[in-house]
């Protein structure tokens, strides 16, 4: 079974560009996650999605972040204007609500941010 | 806020011991309680997890003590190994919703 693939892997940037990461879940996982785990953290849930549906995103910082997931398969996150305190991690994960494996998340391995 | 409190930071620990990682939470409304496996340059991986309506899970080396009263729950990690290195954190989600919230993180060094 494939996993979660991210890409890019890494990506530097100056502060006030733009910035697009690309994820694609486990094929057949309605919800996708996308996480921001910055240095020495544990991962923080940026926005959840339902087939292509938004169920959470309390926590995206709207003015600069947005995020979309067409057809309900793979997902963009994009950050513009980027600012330094956005250099992180950037985590994508999926999961299936069926087969008795509610609460458990796949994760990419994520793409790397750095704003100088 | 941090409702999931995670310690040690940072733990060393010889082949063949015993790992303890504490968690503790606030929100009474959590009803799920895994832990994450994280390596260098990976994303995390589910270890094992735990429900409120047992006190103890055990799978393999790995066995997770919940104390619902305390709000508190830990990892042990039996006869540690190299291969064990890693950064590992807890979280928690509450009513059936894959909304976790994580704690910072241990990182675990095994010494051969």
């Amino acid at each position: 079974e494939a996993g979660v693939a991210q890409s890019p892997r890494y990506k530097i940037i100056e502060k006030r560009q733009s910035v697009a990461f690309w994820c694609n879940p486990i094929s057949g996982h309605a919800t996708l996650y996308w996480y921001q785990q910055i240095l020495g953290q544990g991962p923080k849930l940026l926005i959840q999605f339902q087939n292509n549906g938004v169920v959470d995103d309390s926590q995206l910082p709207k003015d600069r972040f947005s995020a979309e997931r067409l057809k309900g398969v793979d997902s963009t996150l994009k950050i513009q204007p980027a600012k330094l305190e956005d250099s992180a991690v950037y985590l994508c994960a999926s999961s299936s609500v069926t087969g008795g494996e509610l609460g458990k998340l796949f994760f990419g391995s994520g793409t790397q941010l750095s704003v100088l | 806020q941090q409702q999931v409190k995670q310690s040690p930071q940072s733990l060393i620990v010889q082949k063949g011991g015993i790992s303890i990682i504490n968690c503790a939470y606030e929100n009474t409304a959590f009803d799920y309680f895994p832990w994450y496996q994280q390596f260098p340059g990976k994303g995390p991986a589910l270890l094992i997890a735990i429900r409120p309506d047992v006190s103890e899970k055990k799978e393999g080396r790995f066995t997770i003590s919940f104390n619902k009263s305390a709000k508190q729950f830990s990892l042990h990690i039996m006869d540690s190994q190299p291969g064990d290195s890693a950064t590992y954190f807890c979280a928690a989600s509450k009513g059936g919703s894959e909304k976790l919230v994580f704690g910072k993180g241990t990182k675990l060094t095994v010494n051969p």
